[in-house]
């Protein structure tokens, strides 16, 4: 069964430090998600993007943050300067298309920032 | 604002039936969908429920959806030690007019199985 794969599984850093989380969405999906998850808290979209541009974002979604896909398969949030309360779970999500109801979501990256 | 409110904890024997509720606010989600969490695991589509249905049943699974009220309801039949998971019930308030184009999610419910 095809999975959306996210990389890594656990990240931690430094704060202050520019970290890259990456996913692989379904081959054949147009739509990609980033949400995050701080601990014990509720699961918070971030991002949507599609055709190679944000579609939509969250007030969570500041200068800090950006979306990217260099390639064909790969799909990656970069945070530009960590900091302690970006320390949650990073979940990437995709969907075949907007109105299709299913999103499929990845394992999460969990990502410490210290 | 949209917010999908749920409580925190469910406590059931197993082999009875869970009954997972929630509430949301945007009257115009045109899907509601619940996701089950295992530990250290991501999320999983249990099953959704398109807004002008009131029931749904998949197996052990029955959504009632009460678009009056905004109450959304996940009964599990037989409940099984691997059940145990949170369960998060999640809005979309559709891809029309300009609403958010991603999911709105509860905090979730932690389900505990009593042997």
């Amino acid at each position: 069964e095809p999975e959306v794969t996210q990389t890594p599984s656990h990240q931690v850093t430094q704060m202050g430090q520019e970290v890259i989380l990456r996913c692989v969405p379904i081959s054949n999906h147009l739509y990609f998600y980033w949400y995050r998850q701080i601990l014990g808290q509720k699961v918070e979209f971030l991002v949507s993007f599609y055709n190679n541009e944000i579609s939509e974002k969250s007030e969570i979604f500041d200068d800090q943050f950006s979306v990217e896909r260099p390639d064909g398969s790969n799909f990656t949030l970069k945070i530009r300067s960590t900091k302690l309360e970006d320390s949650a779970m990073y979940f990437c999500a995709s969907k075949e298309d907007r109105a299709n109801t299913e999103a499929f979501f990845g394992q999460g990256t969990r990502l410490t920032v210290v | 604002g949209e917010d999908v409110e749920q409580s925190l904890f469910l406590s059931v024997r197993e082999g009875d039936s869970s009954v997972i509720n929630c509430t949301y606010t945007d009257s115009s989600s045109t899907y509601l969908y619940w996701y089950k969490q295992e530990p250290g695991a991501g999320l999983q589509l249990l099953t959704y429920i398109f807004s002008n249905m009131d029931m749904k049943q998949d197996q052990r699974l029955t959504v009632l959806l009460n678009k009056k009220d905004k109450h959304l309801s996940l009964r599990i039949a037989d409940t099984q030690t691997g059940d145990s998971a949170i369960y998060f019930c999640a809005e979309n308030p559709g891809y029309s007019g300009g609403g958010a184009d991603g999911l709105t999610f509860g905090k979730g419910t932690h389900l505990i199985i009593q042997p």
